[in-house]
């Protein structure tokens, strides 16, 4: 079975705070990908990276970084945390045809 | 641009009551995947179907049952006989042509099965 493991199911930062949201898929996937899910708005695309030490911009990447050093490993990077990141952060990785996500990261910025 | 509206925000039936989960997509791509996925209470997301923009059969797996139209926008999801354990909140989601590329979502269903 594919694997997408978040290194935290909970956190809680305050304002201003850096914030390092880690990802690591077992599949040898190519594409990963960062979405936050928020009620009534459903999951929109933050950052996505097709190959190692490439990205490329989702929807909504403003206030957020990645990186993607090396395969299995998608890191979301949250610069200076605000509380209007405070949200469910997900993440994949896939397969032509099927996205595989984690359990989440929910994330609270006071 | 790409947009998936699941109009109903929640949904709330007795056990082994029918349901249908609505979905419809806007796209100017003429090959696109439309997608549904559950999430259970424990958070992670479970895929359940994907469909490409050629195939418009209908398709069945146990209670499940999707129909897609074209001529409507729209793919939508029933369950059959349904049950407590297919409480969650339920996906629909749209990518172009590249397959599960950059999928967009729609803002979720919340299925409530009292029993």
């Amino acid at each position: 079975d594919v694997k997408v493991t978040q290194s935290s199911r909970y956190l809680v930062k305050r304002t201003g705070e850096k914030v390092f949201l880690e990802c690591v898929q077992d599949m040898d996937h190519e594409n990963m990908f960062w979405y936050r899910q928020d009620p009534g708005l459903g999951l929109r695309l933050i950052y996505f990276s097709y190959d190692v030490k490439m990205k490329e911009k989702g929807d909504i990447p403003e206030g957020y970084s990645v990186s993607r050093e090396k395969k299995e490993r998608f890191s979301l990077i949250l610069e200076s945390a605000s509380t209007n990141q405070t949200s469910m952060y997900l993440c994949a990785s896939s397969l032509p045809g099927e996205l595989f996500f984690g359990e989440g990261s929910r994330l609270t910025v006071l | 641009a790409q947009k998936v509206t699941q109009a109903q925000t929640e949904i709330s039936v007795v056990e082994k009551e029918d349901v249908t989960l609505d979905c419809v997509y806007e796209t100017r791509d003429t090959t696109y995947y439309l997608f549904w996925y559950k999430q259970p209470p424990s958070g992670e997301l479970v895929f359940l179907i994907r469909r490409n923009s050629f195939d418009e059969q209908n398709e069945i797996s146990g209670r499940y049952s999707w129909n897609f139209q074209k001529s409507t926008s729209s793919f939508n999801f029933t369950i059959t006989a349904s049950q407590v354990v297919d409480s969650a909140v339920y996906f629909c989601a749209l990518s172009g042509g590249r397959g599960a590329q950059k999928l967009v979502f729609g803002q979720g269903t919340r299925l409530t099965i009292n029993p």
